[in-house]
């Protein structure tokens, strides 16, 4: 069975500095990853996507992430977050884009 | 969001009574799904549909039942509704390997 795990509920970040959210995934074949955000009272937005080929995949608002299948992670970075990156962040999991699990969310705050 | 809407957007109802969640969607996407969403516990699947007629349990379906009679339309029944049943629910759609489209959400507080 797939599933996700994001281990930290929240983080809070200064402006200007660099976020890293972590995502470790259980899949038993090359797995279809994906990145969420979700602002408050809003749905889903799509950041970015990996199915195959280059490991670091860059996404929008300036998000990227990066593949590592030894590690069973797909962490996502931003080098500079803004204000209005607080929001809470999903990580998910599937076969294709079919059926996806989905992480508990992290989180993130951001200071002045 | 463009493609895909719900209603309604908020409800309140009482304990026992039967509750129905539409989405309905302009994509002409072969997936459709019904997430609920719960603090602490992110989104968990609760049905899904692969086609017209035809669907499928996901992880949290007891008490929850789902229709699907034309590709655009994707029901949500809450037979008689429980207080564990109070949620945000989020219906979405897949099929061009772009990942999910999610709805705005229908938040639902059983009273």
């Amino acid at each position: 069975a797939q599933s996700v795990t994001q281990p930290d509920i929240h983080i809070t970040v200064s402006e200007g500095a660099s976020l890293e959210l972590r995502c470790n995934y259980s899949y038993g074949a090359t797995p279809y990853l994906f990145w969420y955000v979700q602002s408050p009272g809003q749905g889903l937005q799509l950041l970015l996507k990996y199915f195959s080929g280059d490991t670091l995949v860059q996404g929008i608002k300036g998000f990227e992430a990066e593949f590592k299948r030894s590690q069973s992670s797909f962490n996502l970075r931003k080098p500079s977050v803004h204000w209005s990156d607080a929001a809470e962040y999903f990580c998910a999991v599937g076969a294709s884009d079919y059926k996806l699990s989905f992480g508990a969310g992290t989180t993130v705050t951001v200071r002045a | 969001d463009a493609g895909i809407t719900q209603s309604p957007r908020h409800k309140v109802t009482e304990t026992g009574t039967p509750v129905t969640l539409r989405c309905h969607q302009t994509e002409n996407h072969r997936y459709m799904y019904w997430y609920r969403q719960d603090p602490g516990h992110g989104l968990r699947l609760i049905h899904y549909s692969y086609g017209v007629k035809d669907t499928d349990k996901g992880e949290v379906s007891d008490g929850y039942s789902v229709s699907r009679s034309k590709t655009e339309d994707f029901l949500l029944t809450l037979e008689s509704a429980t207080s564990s049943q109070t949620s945000v629910y989020f219906c979405a759609i897949s099929g061009d390997r772009g990942g999910y489209t999610f709805g705005s959400g229908t938040r639902l507080t059983v009273v």
